[in-house]
């Protein structure tokens, strides 16, 4: 099947600083990638969907100043959050969608933390 | 608002039983579905996807849709204790979008 990577796995940030997540497919190309975010025993809250070169699509209610998303490339997308609050420590999963198809395959997640 | 209902459980099963997990969906330009399994404090892993109407087999896994009933199901035979996890159906949301539209998940236990 299709791999997704992320990384970073896990990160603790101090309150205020910014962190980046990376999201790459590494075995196909992927025209769309999807953000999303979980918190514990909570189902999955989409928060945008970006497309390879341009400006990603967000969920009503995700402040898009904050959750930075580029996907400047076919294999590759990036999550910035920044100044993170302890209120945005969760677990950020990117999916990837397979072109022609709509299955998505799921990154292993990052989980961040915020002190 | 398109959704994807499912019982929430959880579903307790004997180890080498048939789990039946089910999901409704509101939407009837929705045309994919996809079964997930998320293991605790892991990512969703996609286990199968079925676009037509009918059974799809795919080893001790089968999926079912009924699209005039706007239903899903998957069977797991011989259940393992392995198996234990969330199942999060999902439903593409059709018309010209990429999304797709979660369930809350149902929290299955196999026993050994």
């Amino acid at each position: 099947g299709a791999v997704v990577s992320q990384h970073p796995s896990w990160v603790i940030c101090k309150s205020g600083t910014s962190v980046k997540i990376e999201c790459r497919s590494l075995d196909f190309q992927a025209t769309t990638m999807f953000w999303y975010r979980q918190f514990p025993k909570q189902s999955l809250m989409l928060m945008a969907t970006s497309n390879e070169g341009s400006k990603a699509t967000y969920e009503q209610g995700v402040e898009k100043d904050k959750f930075l998303i580029n996907h400047a490339s076919l294999t590759l997308s990036t999550l910035t959050v920044t100044s993170a609050h302890p209120e945005d420590s969760s677990f950020y999963i990117c999916s990837a969608r397979v072109t022609a198809a709509y299955e998505q395959y799921f990154g292993p997640g990052t989980r961040l933390t915020v002190t | 608002q398109k959704e994807v209902e499912q019982n929430s459980g959880p579903l307790s099963v004997p180890e080498g039983a048939i789990a039946s997990l089910n999901c409704t969906y509101s939407d009837r330009g929705s045309q994919s579905f996809f079964w997930y399994r998320q293991y605790s404090g892991k990512s969703p892993e996609l286990i199968m996807f079925i676009y037509s109407n009918g059974d799809k087999e795919d080893g001790r896994f089968t999926a079912q849709l009924n699209k005039a009933s706007q239903y899903v199901s998957l069977l797991i035979r011989d259940s393992q204790p392995s198996d234990s996890a969330t199942y999060l159906c999902a439903a593409h949301e059709g018309g010209g979008s990429e999304k797709l539209v979660f369930g809350k998940g149902t929290k299955l236990t196999v026993n050994p």
